[in-house]
């Protein structure tokens, strides 16, 4: 059974850092991109960020650009988001999420529960 | 960035009624659209993958259909296990991006 979980989650004041993990099993982690969405409180689905299977490559939504960072250690079958310089609008719940594997870029078979982050002070 | 409109935003309906969201992308993004299915407090569930490919386990009441700009989810007989919100997403682009959603109501 493909399972996702997410930790690292909580309060943080604006301007501060937070750093998410996602700890994986039931699939080879390492054969497959990764991905955070995130979601605000009462609105929509919002892409965050993507790693390739191997880590070389990495795409960010502009409201991440310059602030986070995904990585991943395949060894720990864990995917990170590295968040820094974090604002109010940066509150929302951040989902780990799996794609189907190869030609299925962005197709989200698999997410995880989702970790709450509250910027506030 | 490629924007996905929906619509409606929301909509109410009965059991064994026949529902059809739309999609618009911003420009073509050919088949490259997924619909998803999110109920409150959980995450998102695949329904439908390129445009029309019914993702394994999900009812055949679900279709989708469309290319290019326009899009549709159609449910063809309303189940009370379906009042829901509806995501569409466009995965032509790197840069990934949804519909802002369309929820589904009991009349």
């Amino acid at each position: 059974e493909v399972q996702l979980v997410e930790s690292g989650g909580g309060l943080v004041q604006p301007g501060g850092s937070l750093r998410l993990s996602c700890s994986v099993s039931g699939f080879t982690f390492s054969s497959y991109e990764m991905y955070w969405v995130r979601q605000a409180a009462g609105k929509g689905l919002e892409y965050v960020s993507s790693i390739s299977n191997n880590g070389g490559s990495t795409f960010y939504a502009d409201s991440a650009k310059g602030r986070f960072t995904i990585s991943r250690d395949n060894s720990q079958n864990t995917l990170f988001l590295q968040m820094s310089s974090l604002r109010t609008e940066d509150t929302a719940v951040y989902f780990c999420v799996k794609d189907s594997g190869y030609s299925a870029y962005g197709r989200f078979d698999s997410w995880g529960q989702g970790a709450l982050v509250t910027v506030s002070s | 960035d490629i924007q996905m409109t929906q619509s409606p935003s929301s909509l109410s309906a009965s059991v064994g009624d026949r529902v059809t969201i739309t999609c618009r992308a911003s420009r073509s993004i050919r088949n490259y659209l997924n619909w998803y299915q999110q109920k409150p407090g959980k995450a998102p569930n695949l329904l439908i993958y390129t445009a029309s490919i019914l993702q394994s386990g999900v009812p055949s009441r679900f279709s989708g259909s469309g290319s290019g700009t326009d899009f549709t989810l159609t449910i063809s007989s309303l189940q009370p296990e379906d009042f829901a919100t509806y995501y569409c997403q466009q995965t032509d682009s790197t840069l990934l991006t949804f519909g802002g959603g369309t929820r589904v109501e009991i009349k």
